[in-house]
């Protein structure tokens, strides 16, 4: 069953740490650039950050520059996201979203999505 | 803050056609490919059109997408009560190395 779950979202206190992971399974994951996507209460759809395939290289969103780590492990079949030094502004359900494309960003889409894991920040 | 503008919301009666635009610069949608989501209430989105106006094996084709210079729109025809939901455009933006979404449109039917 092709699919990605979530898991280690959570309330946590301003200036604290979270790690979110996104399993994936029924397909080649480390053919697959990986995304995560949040979206606060009642609002849009956010990019955060993004991880090349093969690990080598990542992008994020300035919102998160600095605070945020993207990674992978192939072998697992898992894309984490490290958060760090975390503001009220990040709480958000997160979903991790996979990057298909025909080889060049210019063509690349979200072609699966997890369900989303929510991540409450509050003292 | 999204580099992307959609209209707030749209609506039409069922049968009917919406259609919802999406506009940005030559940085994003001028340069790159668009891809359009759904998204239904309180579940993750949804792709329904890729590389503008393709859409996966799954989505009817009363879907439809198209991009002319910095600005694209997504069509729904023949419209359905189970079509009401937000709708996001997105696209790769090279000055900003990310991607980035539309701010959302909600289709109400009528």
């Amino acid at each position: 069953q092709v699919q990605m779950v979530e898991s280690g979202g959570g309330v946590v206190q301003p200036e604290g740490s979270l790690r979110l992971s996104c399993a994936a399974s029924g397909f080649t994951f480390s053919s697959h650039g990986m995304h995560w996507v949040r979206q606060a209460p009642g609002k849009g759809l956010e990019w955060v950050a993004s991880i090349r395939y093969d690990g080598s290289k990542k992008y994020y969103a300035d919102s998160v520059e600095g605070r945020f780590t993207i990674s992978r492990d192939n072998s697992k079949n898992t894309v984490f996201l490290q958060l760090n030094s975390l503001k009220t502004e990040d709480t958000a359900m997160y979903f991790c979203a996979r990057w298909t494309s025909r080889g060049t960003p210019d063509t690349g889409r979200y072609d699966l999505w997890g369900q989303g894991i929510l991540v409450t920040v509050s003292s | 803050q999204s580099v992307l503008t959609q209209p707030p919301s749209v609506s039409a009666a069922p049968g009917q056609k919406v259609t919802i635009s999406c506009s940005g610069s030559s940085s994003n949608i001028g340069s790159n490919s668009v891809s359009w989501y759904q998204q239904l209430p309180g579940t993750a989105p949804k792709l329904l059109i890729y590389e503008n106006n393709k859409r996966p094996s799954e989505i009817p084709d009363r879907f439809s997408g198209s991009k002319s210079g910095t600005s694209a729109t997504l069509g729904i025809a023949g419209l359905q009560t189970g079509d009401e939901a937000d709708y996001y455009c997105g696209t790769w933006d090279t000055s900003l190395s990310g991607f980035v979404f539309g701010t959302g449109t909600e289709v109400t039917v009528l």
